[in-house]
């Protein structure tokens, strides 16, 4: 069974720039995860989809971030303007009906 | 708010010892209790899983439960050089599959 996929692995912009990042969860999985893990920090939840809904979104900060997830499979996680402390490791993650959660191997981000 | 404290480390153990890694949590609503292995510069891993109060055990990872205590540890037997890493201790709510995270516990394991 393949995995979460996430692309790109890493990408490296400039502050105000805008920037995108896609995921694939496991066949199957209803539910996916946006989460940031900024460097000796455990991930933080950003956003979570079941289907093409959003489910919990209270922490994403709207005025910069933005996801979708339109035919309830691929999503993306965009941010534009970036910041410099938008540096961080983006993870998505799926699961199926549970809280066991399978993540991708990630997209580091750095802001210069 | 809801918090998971963990043990930053690093904690450092022979090879072949049992490491002990601990966890707590503040939410009583917590139902469902995670541990992930997170290498350098690579994703979490989920690893054990445990729902009810006690052990499970799985190969050399054994869980351990204690909700009134609001505690929950992960014990490594024959610790390996490959147990390298940090380990996230993760709960999920009731009614709820969002998991919130801790900062991690980084474990060396000696040769």
């Amino acid at each position: 069974e393949a995995g979460v996929a996430q692309s790109p692995r890493y990408k490296i912009i400039e502050k105000r720039q805008s920037v995108a990042f896609w995921c694939n969860p496991i066949s199957g999985h209803a539910t996916l995860y946006w989460y940031q893990q900024i460097l000796g920090q455990g991930p933080k939840l950003l956003i979570q989809f079941q289907n093409n809904g959003v489910v919990d979104d209270s922490q994403l900060p709207k005025d910069r971030f933005s996801a979708e997830r339109l035919k309830g499979v691929d999503s993306t996680l965009k941010i534009q303007p970036a910041k410099l402390e938008d540096s961080a490791v983006y993870l998505c993650a799926s699961s199926h009906g549970t809280s066991e959660q399978f993540f991708g191997p990630g997209t580091r981000l750095t802001v210069l | 708010q809801k918090e998971v404290e963990q043990n930053s480390g690093p904690l450092s153990v022979p090879e072949g010892a049992i490491a002990s890694l601990n966890c707590t949590y503040s939410d009583r609503g917590s139902q469902s209790f995670f541990w992930y292995r997170q290498y350098s510069g690579k994703s979490p891993e989920l690893i054990m899983s445990i729902y009810s109060n006690g052990d499970k055990e799985d190969g050399r990872f054994t869980a351990q439960l204690n909700k009134a205590s609001q505690y929950v540890s992960l014990l490594i037997r024959d610790s390996q050089p490959s147990d390298s890493a940090t380990y996230l201790c993760a709960y999920s709510g009731a009614g709820s599959y969002q998991l919130t995270f801790g900062k991690g516990t980084k474990l060396s394991v000696i040769p």
